[in-house]
């Protein structure tokens, strides 16, 4: 069975500055990788995803994520975060299980913004 | 734009009543699933439906049951309400049954038991 792993519950950082938010998965292959976000208030969307080809995928609202195998890491990064990138953030693994297709969700990293 | 609508946003109920929560797609999608979402623990499958009528029990489906009766529509039901059962309450859909298909959420709906 697959496993997620989110290390950091609560991050914060000023706005301008980096972003990298930590996951690391468990799986005897490689599974594929989400990362979705969580507004204040409403359900969680799609920002980038993973399968196979190249490493470094690129999502939407300028996140990047690097699947790295050797780790079994898939971080997110954004190079300059907005104040409105402040929402809750999790990683999912996909894979079969027990006879279906089931995704994993981690337990959420929450960002904190400041000016 | 694929949209799922749930059809409450808060809900307060009393411990032994009945509760349904309605979840709607509009994209024709064949999977359907209900998460609870608790602080520290992430999101937990209750229940997922591949198709009408049919439904596969998750991680979590202890004090619930679901129902599917056209495609477009999947409902969770708490028999009797108890109150470790107030939490936020999440539907999605996705296009096919592989792993690797992008699940679209709903707003979620936060139950409250009394």
């Amino acid at each position: 069975a697959q496993s997620v792993t989110q290390p950091d519950i609560h991050i914060t950082v000023s706005e301008g500055a980096s972003l990298e938010l930590r996951c690391n998965y468990s799986y005897g292959a490689t599974p594929y990788l989400f990362w979705y976000v969580q507004s204040p208030g409403q359900g969680l969307q799609l920002l980038l995803k993973y399968f196979s080809g190249d490493t470094l995928v690129q999502g939407i609202k300028g996140f990047e994520a690097e699947f790295k195998r050797s780790q079994s890491s898939f971080n997110l990064r954004k190079p300059s975060v907005h104040w409105s990138d402040a929402a809750e953030y999790f990683c999912a693994v996909g894979a079969p299980s027990g006879g279906y297709q089931k995704v994993t969700f981690g337990i959420g990293t929450k960002l904190q913004v400041i000016p | 734009d694929v949209k799922v609508t749930q059809s409450s946003r808060y809900l307060v109920k009393r411990t032994g009543e009945k509760v349904f929560l309605e979840c709607v797609q509009d994209m024709d999608h064949e999977n359907m699933f209900w998460y609870r979402q608790d602080p520290g623990l992430g999101l937990r499958l209750i229940y997922f439906s591949y198709d009408v009528k049919m439904k596969e029990k998750g991680d979590i489906p202890e004090g619930y049951s679901v129902s599917r009766e056209k495609k477009e529509r999947f409902s969770l039901i708490l028999e009797s309400a108890s109150t470790n059962q107030t939490s936020m309450y999440l539907c999605a859909s996705s296009l096919g049954t592989g792993a690797g298909d992008t699940q679209y959420f709903g707003p979620g709906t936060r139950l409250t038991v009394l």
